[in-house]
C-alpha cells in the first residue's frame, strides 16, 4: 500500500507563479485534507473535503483553491504564489471524518522567492 | 475558538529517562484527541483517546485523558534515541473549531540525548 502520496517533495517558486501540489491515497479514504506547517503555528487546516466533489475550507483558505473529481485525488492549486506560502504542505486522509485518524503524506516544501 | 496547547515546547533528556508530555484544551463538543510522532517527514498516528481515564499503551508510550480537566498525557519510559521527534495532539470537535473540528497545538520537541 502506498498510502498517501504527495508530489513534488521540493518546489521553488517565484513570487506570482501558480502551480498544483498533488495527493493520491488508495486507501479508498472519503475524507481528504491539506495543512501547512509552519515553525511556531503548528499544523493549519488550509481545505478539505468529505468526498467526491465536496470541499470546503479550513483555517487559512486564502490564496489556494482544491476541487476533489474522485475519491483518490485532492489537489492543491496555488494561484499566485506569495512569500507568505513558503511553508511545508501536508495531505492526510481518513476513512470518515468523525473518529478515524488521519493518514499524513510525507510533505512538500514550498518556497516562493 | 478551539484551543490546544502542549508543553513543554522542548525537552531534552539523556536516554533512558521517563517523560510524559502534557496536552491541555478548550473545544466545544469534545469528540476525541490524538497523539501523534512527527519525525522528519509525515506525523504517523500513535494514538487516540475519547474515554476518561482508560489508558491507552504500545510498548513504551502510554497515554491517557481526562475530560473533566480537559487535558492529555503522554508518557514515554526508558527513553531512546529513536523516540526523538516532535510530538503532536489533536483534539476533534463534533462540529465548528478547526472546519473539520481538528485542532493540532503547536507540538513538543523532544530530543533524547545518549
Amino acid at each position: 500500500n502506498a498510502g498517501v502520496t504527495q508530489t513534488p517533495k521540493f518546489q521553488v517558486l517565484k513570487t506570482g507563479q501558480s502551480m498544483t501540489l498533488q495527493c493520491a491515497q488508495d486507501m479508498n479514504h472519503e475524507y481528504m485534507s491539506w495543512y501547512r506547517q509552519d515553525p511556531g503555528m503548528g499544523l493549519r487546516l488550509i481545505h478539505y473535503s468529505v468526498g467526491a466533489g465536496i470541499t470546503d475550507q479550513g483555517e487559512v483558505p486564502n490564496g489556494y483553491n482544491v476541487s476533489r473529481s474522485t475519491t483518490e485525488d485532492f489537489p492543491l492549486r496555488l494561484l499566485s504564489a506569495a512569500p507568505s506560502q513558503t511553508s511545508v504542505y501536508f495531505c492526510a486522509s481518513a476513512l470518515g471524518s468523525h473518529n478515524s485518524p488521519l493518514h499524513f503524506g510525507n510533505g512538500t516544501r514550498l518556497t516562493v522567492t | 475558538e478551539d484551543k490546544v496547547v502542549q508543553s513543554p515546547l522542548s525537552l531534552v533528556v539523556h536516554e533512558g529517562d521517563t517523560v510524559t508530555l502534557n496536552c491541555s484544551y478548550e473545544v466545544t463538543n469534545f469528540r476525541s484527541l490524538l497523539w501523534y510522532k512527527q519525525e522528519k517527514k509525515a506525523p504517523t498516528f500513535l494514538f487516540m483517546l475519547t474515554s476518561s481515564g482508560i489508558e491507552k499503551k504500545s510498548g513504551r508510550l502510554s497515554s491517557i485523558l481526562d475530560k473533566k480537566e480537559l487535558f492529555s498525557i503522554l508518557n514515554i519510559t526508558a527513553t531512546q534515541t529513536g523516540d526523538s521527534a516532535i510530538y503532536l495532539c489533536a483534539v476533534k470537535a463534533r462540529s465548528g473549531g478547526g472546519a473539520d473540528g481538528l485542532t493540532f497545538g503547536k507540538g513538543t520537541h523532544l530530543i533524547i540525548q545518549p
